[in-house]
């Protein structure tokens, strides 16, 4: 089976722009997670989705929002963007939620000027 | 909230020699999973052992085994006959087992690197 495809792979944007990162997840996954990783925070959750709906939702601002498409495909949205959202954005899916491991992508590295 | 540790920023190891990563967490909870992924240059993130915590006898794959302490919330990572390959960033991550969430609380990472 492939694995997790993200596009783009590098991203450079301007401050108050806004931005669309795509996940594809392993066939037959259902569930996608979406992670901010940054040297000063570390590894972040942002959200979860499973079956077109978000089912956990991580300590962000509302200008990050996602989606879910109905072939499990998932879209973050990163609107009014800051130097402080420059990070590598990883997705994962599972099985489910809640259960089976998860797999990740190779990122999308966003860089923010 | 879980929180999870890993209170050894770099380690080093010589090729062939054996290496322990340690990595402890808090939780309330008495059902979860932890596992230790690793993160090479390229940034992918790969699975490298999973313990589910109702299981007493600790995961094992390959060169790689943990110690799994419960009571102590403790969860190393060992990695036997090291390779210049394992030189990565190590992640410790815990995930609840309520079957409601997917999302992983990780540490802050463990620099490995192997030396010849």
């Amino acid at each position: 089976k492939a694995g997790v495809t993200q596009t783009p792979r590098y991203l450079i944007k301007t401050r108050g722009q806004q931005v669309t990162l795509s996940c594809s997840p392993i066939s037959g996954h259902r569930s996608v997670s979406w992670y901010q990783q940054t040297p000063g925070q570390g590894l972040q959750f942002l959200f979860e989705y499973f079956s077109e709906t978000q089912r956990n939702k991580g300590n962000f601002p509302g200008r990050f929002s996602g989606r879910q498409f109905s072939n499990s495909r998932s879209e973050m949205n990163v609107s009014t963007l800051e130097l402080g959202d420059s990070a590598l954005y990883l997705c994962a899916s599972s099985e489910g939620t809640g259960y089976g491991e998860q797999y990740f992508g190779p990122g999308t590295r966003l860089t923010v000027t | 909230a879980q929180t999870v540790t890993q209170s050894q920023p770099e380690m080093s190891v010589q090729e062939a020699e054996t290496v322990t990563l340690s990595c402890t967490y808090d939780t309330s909870e008495s059902d979860y999973y932890l596992f230790w992924y690793k993160q090479p240059p390229s940034r992918q993130m790969i699975l490298v052992i999973r313990q589910e915590a109702y299981k007493q006898q600790n995961a094992t794959e390959n060169r790689f085994s943990v110690n799994f302490q419960k009571a102590a919330k403790s969860f190393s990572l060992k990695i036997s006959d090291s390779q210049l390959g394992d030189a990565a960033m190590y992640f410790c991550a815990y995930r609840t087992h309520t079957g409601t969430a997917s999302k992983l609380t990780f540490g802050t990472g463990t620099r490995l690197q192997v030396t010849l």
